[in-house]
């Protein structure tokens, strides 16, 4: 079975400061992970993800995230929050093998950026 | 990126009747969708795993008379809800990914579906 924690409920950050949302995952075999953002009334829309290879990954809007291993973390980042940032983060993993092609998410976290 | 319709956005409907909502992927192929049901401020709830061509396999506490999933071409798939009662009022939302359901590929979601049963 493979699971997504998404520790925050909510994460408060000024505007201008940098952010962090966190992620981490349980899976068998290799994790493929990913990060989505939903606005309210919306469907959700992919930030970014990692396959393999660098750790650091880069995606839309400035969000960047990092896939740890050892941690089996892959947090989201970004240098410095916007207020239309706001919005609600879903980790969300999938795996080839010792786990489920189809995507598990995390429960999502809240992020609120004030001005 | 890709695109995933979702219609309608909104419906209203009294008890007792069927709501039909469509998926549909307009620029690319599509052989398995995903239904998901979101509860106010609530994670993403996996309904079913809609498969073209033949039956959606349902989770776990589900009802398959109750949720009517068709996928009958490779870009359309469609959830009923029949027999909709308050207890069904939720945001639904599905979506598909076009690497063929490939496991390292992204997913891109409709913009859901409001239904409200009074």
């Amino acid at each position: 079975a493979q699971s997504v924690a998404q520790p925050e409920d909510q994460v408060n950050v000024a505007e201008g400061n940098p952010l962090t949302v966190k992620c981490t995952y349980s899976v068998s075999g290799n994790p493929y992970l990913f990060w989505y953002v939903q606005y309210p009334n919306r469907g959700l829309q992919f930030l970014l993800k990692y396959i393999t290879g660098d750790n650091l990954v880069k995606g839309s809007y400035g969000f960047e995230a990092e896939f740890n291993k050892s941690q089996t973390s892959f947090h989201l980042k970004k240098p410095s929050a916007l207020v239309s940032d706001s919005a609600l983060y879903f980790c969300a993993v999938r795996a080839r093998s010792g786990g489920s092609y189809i995507p598990t998410f995390g429960r999502g976290t809240s992020l609120i950026v004030h001005p | 990126g890709a695109v995933v319709s979702q219609h309608p956005s909104w419906v209203i409907c009294k008890s007792g009747t069927s709501v039909k909502i469509e998926c549909r992927s307009l620029d690319f192929q599509a052989t398995t969708m995903f239904w998901y049901r979101q509860f106010p401020k609530q994670s993403l709830m996996l309904m079913a795993t809609s498969n073209e061509g033949s039956k959606a396999t349902y989770e776990q506490g589900v009802e398959k008379d109750k949720f009517l999933i068709n996928h009958a071409s490779l870009t359309l798939s469609t959830l009923t809800v029949t027999s909709a009662h308050p207890e069904d009022s939720s945001f639904y939302i599905c979506s598909a990914g076009p690497s063929g359901g490939a496991v390292t590929g992204e997913l891109f979601f409709g913009e859901g579906s409001r239904l409200t049963v009074l």
